[in-house]
């Protein structure tokens, strides 16, 4: 079983929905919590960092960590084609602080 | 302001050569990590340096190294490259690699033939 799962997707929705995009992790001593987006070919674009649990809004992005449950969440809200990349959820904790990441999710956006 | 650069963007090696990669950090940053990523997996952590000093090592072969310089630069190298080797190779930049916040590089896209 791998530490993070990620749905790879690809995840389809119409522009202007609202998408959900989640993880699950295994390592309770995570604590820091990131959503990368990364268009092909590119470095990945840090997106949202929290630290332990709750929300996080930043604009049209909101980040949700759960620890009891161990899930993440990246809701997008009012989704545009320019959206359309792939995200990838990274953690760390504990006693080294090597990001651990999901798969990536593929997300197309449709005009 | 610059972000996290590294050199070169694309790189072709042929098997059993060997290859240096660079990356300066954002200015203020004192940590540097490398990660390799194969085409439709998530990065995987090969080394963390903080302060000159190596913090962490990935599951990765000696033919890996890295060093970081007193300007927190760093370089990756690899030896006797295998095809397998062929991967985007990134370096993450933060202030103390302790949980804070990572910003990547465009990364280095190898090819080993």
């Amino acid at each position: 079983q791998k530490e993070v799962e990620q749905d790879p997707g690809p995840l389809s929705v119409p522009e202007g929905a609202i998408v959900s995009l989640n993880c699950t992790y295994s390592n309770s001593a995570f604590q820091y919590f990131m959503w990368y987006r990364q268009y092909s070919r590119k470095g990945p674009e840090l997106l949202m960092y929290t630290y332990s649990s709750g929300n996080k809004e930043d604009g049209r992005f909101t980040a949700q960590v759960d620890k009891s449950s161990k899930y993440i969440s990246l809701f997008i809200r009012d989704s545009q084609p320019s959206d359309s990349a792939t995200y990838l959820c990274a953690m760390s904790g504990g006693s080294n602080y090597q990001l651990i990441w999901g798969a990536g999710t593929k997300l197309i956006i449709k005009p | 302001d610059a972000g996290v650069t590294q050199s070169p963007t694309h790189l072709i090696k042929t098997r059993g050569q060997h290859v240096t990669l660079r990356c300066s950090p954002i200015s203020g940053h004192k940590s540097v990590s490398w990660y390799q990523q194969v085409l439709g997996q998530g990065p995987q952590f090969i080394f963390q340096y903080y302060e000159k000093e190596e913090r962490g090592r990935g599951n990765f072969p000696d033919r890996f190294s890295a060093r970081q310089f007193p300007n927190y630069s760093s370089e990756l190298n690899v030896n006797a490259l295998l095809l397998g080797d062929s991967a985007l190779y990134l370096c993450a930049s933060s202030g103390t690699g302790t949980g804070d916040e990572a910003f990547f590089g465009q990364g280095t896209r190898l090819t080993v033939v």
